[in-house]
């Protein structure tokens, strides 16, 4: 069974904490590609990374990182100095296999206070 | 290119009406996928498309429901008749081949059925 849990609902920082999202997922396939996509108020979805099961390197895009780790089979995200326009709904996505569906993990509200 | 593109942003609709919602996806992705998302369930896949071909529909709620792809460029979300439980934000998507490729959303439906 493939799953994408993300065990934080709600975050709430105030502006310049770093905060850290976690994804746990479930797959049995070895080749296998994750996503993470932000939210923000207005209301669309936007892609933000994407990594595949054989890159474990960590990835770095400004104040945005993220930390894949197959052992605990987690693909944490990690923002720096938060700001305002941070707050949003951020979503981790699992591709495995041969299936082209997406599965999401049900999100995490971020809100970041001023 | 100008992204997904999502008709109307906006449907409010009395109770037993037939609602269309239209997605213009992203010029040569092979695949679009309809999503819905409601606060109680988060983000469902409804149905997905390759080259035009309905492929997985195991999302679809009911007979209520139904979509086509007539072609590359265009496909519709009907529902009819609609109740109130179908409000929810209708999400379209799309992306090219490849279980690695990431997709690009519109911008969204906001269904009222009231």
């Amino acid at each position: 069974a493939q799953k994408v849990t993300q065990a934080q609902t709600e975050i709430s920082v105030v502006e310049k904490e770093d905060v850290t999202l976690d994804c746990v997922y479930e797959t049995r396939d070895t080749t296998y590609y994750l996503f993470w996509y932000k939210q923000p108020p207005s209301g669309e979805l936007v892609f933000l990374i994407r990594r595949n099961s054989f890159d474990e390197q960590n990835e770095i895009s400004g104040r945005y990182s993220w930390n894949f780790q197959k052992s605990t089979s987690s693909f944490n995200f990690t923002i720096t100095a938060s700001q305002v326009v941070d707050s949003a709904v951020y979503f981790c996505a699992l591709n495995a296999g041969n299936n082209r569906k997406l599965i999401w993990g049900l999100g995490t509200s971020l809100a970041v206070n001023p | 290119d100008a992204g997904v593109i999502q008709s109307p942003r906006h449907e409010v609709t009395e109770m037993g009406q037939e609602v269309t919602l239209r997605c213009k996806p992203i010029s040569g992705h092979d695949y679009l996928f309809w999503y819905r998302q409601t606060m109680m369930r988060g983000l469902e896949l409804l149905i997905y498309f390759n080259n035009n071909v309905p492929i997985d529909d195991s999302g679809m709620p009911e007979d209520r429901f139904s979509a086509k792809m007539p072609n590359a460029s265009f496909s519709t979300l009907k529902i009819q008749p609609s109740e109130p439980r179908d409000s929810a934000v209708y999400f379209c998507a799309s992306r090219h081949y490849g279980a690695n490729t990431e997709a690009f959303f519109g911008q969204g439906t906001r269904l009222t059925v009231v």
